[in-house]
């Protein structure tokens, strides 16, 4: 079946730092890829997506490219900062609609000052 | 983007107690709306999906006498925690689907529940 598998955490970094989670999935067809993050005290917020190979989301400085060859999804941001410390989902659908995401275990980004 | 909103956002109740959670989709209507549990440190488990005007479809170990799911219209669905154990606590999170054309869709969350069984 489908599986979501991200890198385990917590990741702790400097204000500014380079970010990069990594996500991997297992999945038959082509799914949906997105990252979604959950601030402190808030529900899950969509923050990018791709839908077909080599697609790149990005959103506030956050990107992630579809890679089928490596089944990879990962999330990286040049320069990380304090109001991005949140818990960062790695998630994924079959393409078709009224299909639930399948979750990673969410990573918990910190980042300090 | 759509608001999805639940409702309590924390409640707390004895053992042997039902809670009942809301899940309103305020801006637009959703046809299939999803249950998700999230356990510390652990990633969301869907529990099952909601569609309006039929019976939900539960995942693999969820109890369906335990976790009753109505969806009675297209902008509310509802997760009423039977007879709530401390085992039951948990943080409980829906999500609704808003159809964007034939086959495309996107997810909204809400901001979840927080159930504490004592």
């Amino acid at each position: 079946g489908n599986s979501v598998t991200q890198m385990e955490g917590p990741v702790t970094l400097s204000e500014e730092a380079f970010l990069t989670i990594n996500c991997t999935y297992t999945a038959t067809g082509y799914p949906s890829l997105f990252w979604y993050v959950q601030y402190p005290g808030e529900g899950l917020q969509l923050l990018l997506k791709a839908t077909k190979a080599d697609d790149k989301g990005s959103n506030k400085g956050f990107e992630a490219t579809y890679r089928k060859e490596t089944t990879s999804f990962h999330l990286e941001k040049g320069s990380v900062q304090v109001s991005d410390s949140a818990v960062y989902f790695c998630a994924l659908s079959d393409h078709q609609a009224g299909t639930a995401l399948i979750f990673g275990k969410g990573t918990t980004l910190s980042v300090s000052s | 983007g759509a608001v999805v909103s639940q409702h309590p956002s924390r409640v707390i109740c004895k053992s042997g107690t039902s809670v009942k959670i809301e899940c309103r989709s305020l801006d637009f209507q959703a046809t299939t709306m999803f249950w998700y549990r999230q356990f510390p440190k652990k990633s969301l488990m869907l529990m099952a999906t909601s569609n309006e005007g039929s019976k939900a479809t539960y995942e693999q170990g969820v109890e369906k006498d335990k976790f009753l799911i109505n969806h009675a219209s297209l902008t509310l669905s509802t997760l009423t925690v039977t007879s709530a154990h401390p085992e039951d606590s948990s943080f409980y999170i829906c999500s609704a689907l808003k159809a964007q054309g034939y086959n495309t869709g996107e997810l909204f969350f809400g901001e979840g529940s927080r159930l504490t069984v004592l």
